[in-house]
Protein backbone atom coordinates (compact mmCIF):
# COMPACT_ATOMS: atom_id res chain seq x y z
CA UNK A 1 0.00 0.00 0.00
CA UNK A 2 0.94 4.10 -0.09
CA UNK A 3 3.04 5.10 2.67
CA UNK A 4 4.57 8.65 3.54
CA UNK A 5 8.29 9.20 5.93
CA UNK A 6 9.00 12.60 6.99
CA UNK A 7 11.44 13.61 9.40
CA UNK A 8 9.71 13.67 12.91
CA UNK A 9 11.71 15.75 14.54
CA UNK A 10 11.14 18.27 16.35
CA UNK A 11 12.86 20.65 14.69
CA UNK A 12 13.55 24.28 16.50
CA UNK A 13 15.00 26.87 14.36
CA UNK A 14 15.86 30.69 15.26
CA UNK A 15 14.20 33.25 12.87
CA UNK A 16 15.10 33.86 9.42
CA UNK A 17 16.70 30.28 9.50
CA UNK A 18 16.96 27.93 6.52
CA UNK A 19 14.40 25.15 6.80
CA UNK A 20 14.00 21.66 5.77
CA UNK A 21 11.74 18.64 6.45
CA UNK A 22 11.95 15.31 4.55
CA UNK A 23 9.68 13.53 3.23
CA UNK A 24 9.85 10.15 1.18
CA UNK A 25 7.05 8.16 -0.58
CA UNK A 26 5.85 5.12 -1.49
CA UNK A 27 3.29 4.64 -3.90
CA UNK A 28 1.45 2.67 -6.85
CA UNK A 29 0.67 4.10 -9.46
CA UNK A 30 1.57 8.05 -9.67
CA UNK A 31 0.43 9.93 -6.89
CA UNK A 32 -0.69 13.50 -5.97
CA UNK A 33 1.71 14.75 -2.89
CA UNK A 34 0.29 17.75 -0.29
CA UNK A 35 2.36 19.14 2.42
CA UNK A 36 -0.47 20.45 4.98
CA UNK A 37 0.17 22.56 8.08
CA UNK A 38 -1.59 22.34 11.52
CA UNK A 39 -1.67 25.32 14.06
CA UNK A 40 -2.01 24.87 17.69
CA UNK A 41 -5.62 24.00 18.40
CA UNK A 42 -6.72 23.97 14.55
CA UNK A 43 -7.36 21.71 11.50
CA UNK A 44 -5.70 20.95 8.56
CA UNK A 45 -4.73 23.81 6.40
CA UNK A 46 -3.31 23.16 2.90
CA UNK A 47 0.16 24.47 2.68
CA UNK A 48 0.86 23.16 -1.36
CA UNK A 49 1.28 20.43 -3.74
CA UNK A 50 2.20 18.77 -6.50
CA UNK A 51 0.33 16.72 -8.95
CA UNK A 52 2.67 14.99 -11.73
CA UNK A 53 6.87 14.33 -11.60
CA UNK A 54 9.11 17.60 -11.39
CA UNK A 55 6.29 20.08 -10.71
CA UNK A 56 6.81 22.46 -7.68
CA UNK A 57 4.57 23.34 -5.50
CA UNK A 58 4.82 26.83 -3.62
CA UNK A 59 3.14 28.93 -1.31
CA UNK A 60 3.85 31.13 1.49
CA UNK A 61 7.89 31.25 0.66
CA UNK A 62 8.04 27.37 1.26
CA UNK A 63 8.52 24.92 -1.80
CA UNK A 64 8.61 21.35 -2.47
CA UNK A 65 9.60 19.23 -5.88
CA UNK A 66 8.19 16.46 -6.85
CA UNK A 67 10.75 14.06 -7.22
CA UNK A 68 10.06 10.81 -8.93
CA UNK A 69 13.15 8.98 -9.09
CA UNK A 70 13.72 9.43 -5.85
CA UNK A 71 10.08 9.66 -4.48
CA UNK A 72 10.71 12.66 -2.40
CA UNK A 73 8.92 15.95 -1.82
CA UNK A 74 11.17 17.75 0.40
CA UNK A 75 9.52 20.82 2.15
CA UNK A 76 11.82 23.99 2.17
CA UNK A 77 11.73 27.41 3.47
CA UNK A 78 14.73 29.92 2.81
CA UNK A 79 13.77 32.01 5.83
CA UNK A 80 11.52 31.23 8.86
CA UNK A 81 9.12 33.14 11.03
CA UNK A 82 7.87 32.58 14.55
CA UNK A 83 4.40 32.65 12.63
CA UNK A 84 5.62 29.11 11.01
CA UNK A 85 6.08 27.74 14.04
CA UNK A 86 3.84 24.42 13.27
CA UNK A 87 3.05 20.61 12.93
CA UNK A 88 3.92 19.88 8.91
CA UNK A 89 2.35 17.02 7.26
CA UNK A 90 3.65 15.50 4.32
CA UNK A 91 0.47 13.29 2.14
CA UNK A 92 0.07 11.29 -0.69
CA UNK A 93 -3.29 9.90 -2.76
CA UNK A 94 -3.47 7.78 -5.77
CA UNK A 95 -6.28 7.38 -7.64
CA UNK A 96 -6.50 3.63 -6.51
CA UNK A 97 -6.85 4.55 -3.43
CA UNK A 98 -9.22 6.97 -2.68
CA UNK A 99 -7.85 8.10 0.95
CA UNK A 100 -4.86 10.57 1.93
CA UNK A 101 -1.89 8.60 3.74
CA UNK A 102 0.13 11.18 5.97
CA UNK A 103 3.50 11.11 7.24
CA UNK A 104 4.17 11.27 11.23
CA UNK A 105 4.22 15.08 11.02
CA UNK A 106 7.08 17.56 12.14
CA UNK A 107 6.83 20.15 14.52
CA UNK A 108 8.62 22.80 14.21
CA UNK A 109 8.95 25.55 16.25
CA UNK A 110 10.64 28.92 15.36
CA UNK A 111 12.38 30.83 18.10
CA UNK A 112 12.77 35.11 18.03
CA UNK B 1 -17.05 30.42 -0.34
CA UNK B 2 -17.62 29.03 2.98
CA UNK B 3 -15.11 26.21 4.63
CA UNK B 4 -15.52 22.58 5.93
CA UNK B 5 -17.61 22.75 8.86
CA UNK B 6 -17.85 20.34 11.65
CA UNK B 7 -20.13 20.10 14.90
CA UNK B 8 -19.90 19.94 17.54
CA UNK B 9 -16.42 21.21 18.30
CA UNK B 10 -16.07 19.72 21.49
CA UNK B 11 -17.43 16.70 23.04
CA UNK B 12 -17.22 14.64 26.42
CA UNK B 13 -19.40 11.30 26.36
CA UNK B 14 -18.69 8.49 28.90
CA UNK B 15 -17.14 5.14 27.59
CA UNK B 16 -20.04 2.55 26.38
CA UNK B 17 -21.95 5.86 25.07
CA UNK B 18 -22.82 6.36 21.22
CA UNK B 19 -21.85 9.67 19.25
CA UNK B 20 -22.95 11.45 15.90
CA UNK B 21 -20.69 13.89 14.67
CA UNK B 22 -21.53 15.97 11.59
CA UNK B 23 -19.65 17.54 8.66
CA UNK B 24 -21.12 19.89 6.00
CA UNK B 25 -18.50 20.03 2.74
CA UNK B 26 -17.93 23.27 0.94
CA UNK B 27 -20.53 24.35 -1.46
CA UNK B 28 -20.57 22.03 -4.71
CA UNK B 29 -18.11 19.02 -3.08
CA UNK B 30 -19.48 15.96 -2.83
CA UNK B 31 -16.68 13.66 -1.95
CA UNK B 32 -16.47 13.45 2.43
CA UNK B 33 -13.38 11.86 3.87
CA UNK B 34 -13.21 11.68 7.84
CA UNK B 35 -9.97 10.77 9.85
CA UNK B 36 -9.19 10.39 13.30
CA UNK B 37 -5.65 12.44 14.72
CA UNK B 38 -4.59 10.70 18.07
CA UNK B 39 -1.00 11.68 19.29
CA UNK B 40 0.39 8.38 19.59
CA UNK B 41 -1.40 7.13 15.76
CA UNK B 42 -1.07 10.18 14.03
CA UNK B 43 -3.89 10.71 11.34
CA UNK B 44 -5.81 7.63 9.99
CA UNK B 45 -8.17 7.32 7.26
CA UNK B 46 -11.57 6.15 8.57
CA UNK B 47 -13.78 6.98 5.39
CA UNK B 48 -14.58 8.15 2.10
CA UNK B 49 -17.62 8.75 0.07
CA UNK B 50 -19.15 10.50 -2.86
CA UNK B 51 -22.55 10.65 -3.93
CA UNK B 52 -23.62 8.80 -0.89
CA UNK B 53 -21.37 5.99 -1.99
CA UNK B 54 -18.92 4.97 0.52
CA UNK B 55 -15.66 3.86 -2.03
CA UNK B 56 -13.16 3.41 0.58
CA UNK B 57 -12.76 2.40 4.52
CA UNK B 58 -9.75 2.64 6.66
CA UNK B 59 -9.03 -0.30 9.28
CA UNK B 60 -11.15 0.43 12.36
CA UNK B 61 -13.79 -1.86 13.79
CA UNK B 62 -17.47 -1.92 13.20
CA UNK B 63 -18.54 0.71 15.56
CA UNK B 64 -16.90 3.13 13.27
CA UNK B 65 -19.34 3.92 10.48
CA UNK B 66 -20.81 6.85 8.79
CA UNK B 67 -23.25 8.07 6.17
CA UNK B 68 -23.59 10.77 3.03
CA UNK B 69 -26.74 12.49 2.62
CA UNK B 70 -27.89 13.80 -1.20
CA UNK B 71 -26.68 17.15 0.39
CA UNK B 72 -23.14 15.90 0.42
CA UNK B 73 -23.61 16.47 4.07
CA UNK B 74 -22.08 13.13 6.19
CA UNK B 75 -22.53 11.95 9.36
CA UNK B 76 -20.11 9.79 11.13
CA UNK B 77 -21.36 7.79 14.29
CA UNK B 78 -19.03 6.09 16.77
CA UNK B 79 -20.86 3.31 19.05
CA UNK B 80 -20.05 1.67 22.57
CA UNK B 81 -17.44 4.17 22.91
CA UNK B 82 -13.92 3.34 24.18
CA UNK B 83 -11.27 5.62 26.36
CA UNK B 84 -8.93 4.49 22.78
CA UNK B 85 -11.31 6.58 20.45
CA UNK B 86 -10.38 9.82 22.75
CA UNK B 87 -9.20 11.97 19.25
CA UNK B 88 -9.31 14.78 17.43
CA UNK B 89 -11.97 13.60 14.29
CA UNK B 90 -11.50 15.75 10.94
CA UNK B 91 -13.91 16.17 7.97
CA UNK B 92 -12.40 16.47 4.61
CA UNK B 93 -14.04 17.61 1.07
CA UNK B 94 -13.35 17.76 -2.18
CA UNK B 95 -14.19 17.36 -5.41
CA UNK B 96 -17.02 18.20 -7.27
CA UNK B 97 -16.14 15.81 -10.27
CA UNK B 98 -15.08 12.24 -8.26
CA UNK B 99 -11.69 12.80 -8.92
CA UNK B 100 -10.24 11.61 -5.91
CA UNK B 101 -6.59 12.70 -6.71
CA UNK B 102 -8.34 16.40 -6.40
CA UNK B 103 -7.16 18.50 -3.01
CA UNK B 104 -9.09 17.73 0.44
CA UNK B 105 -9.98 20.96 2.35
CA UNK B 106 -10.47 20.32 5.86
CA UNK B 107 -12.73 21.38 8.97
CA UNK B 108 -11.56 22.48 12.02
CA UNK B 109 -11.80 18.91 13.88
CA UNK B 110 -14.52 17.34 16.18
CA UNK B 111 -12.44 17.22 19.33
CA UNK B 112 -13.56 13.37 21.07
CA UNK B 113 -12.85 12.69 25.06
CA UNK B 114 -14.26 9.99 26.57
CA UNK B 115 -14.38 9.50 30.06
Amino acid sequence: GNSVTQMEGPVTLSEEAFLTINCTYTATGYPSLFWYVQYPGEGLQLLLKATKADDKGSNKGFEATYRKETTSFHLEKGSVQVSDSAVYFCALISSNDYKLSFGAGTTVTVRA
Amino acid sequence: KAGVTQTPRYLIKTRGQQVTLSCSPISGHRSVSWYQQTPGQGLQFLFEYFSETQRNKGNFPGRFSGRQFSNSRSEMNVSTLELGDSALYLCASSTPTGDITDTQYFGPGTRLTVL
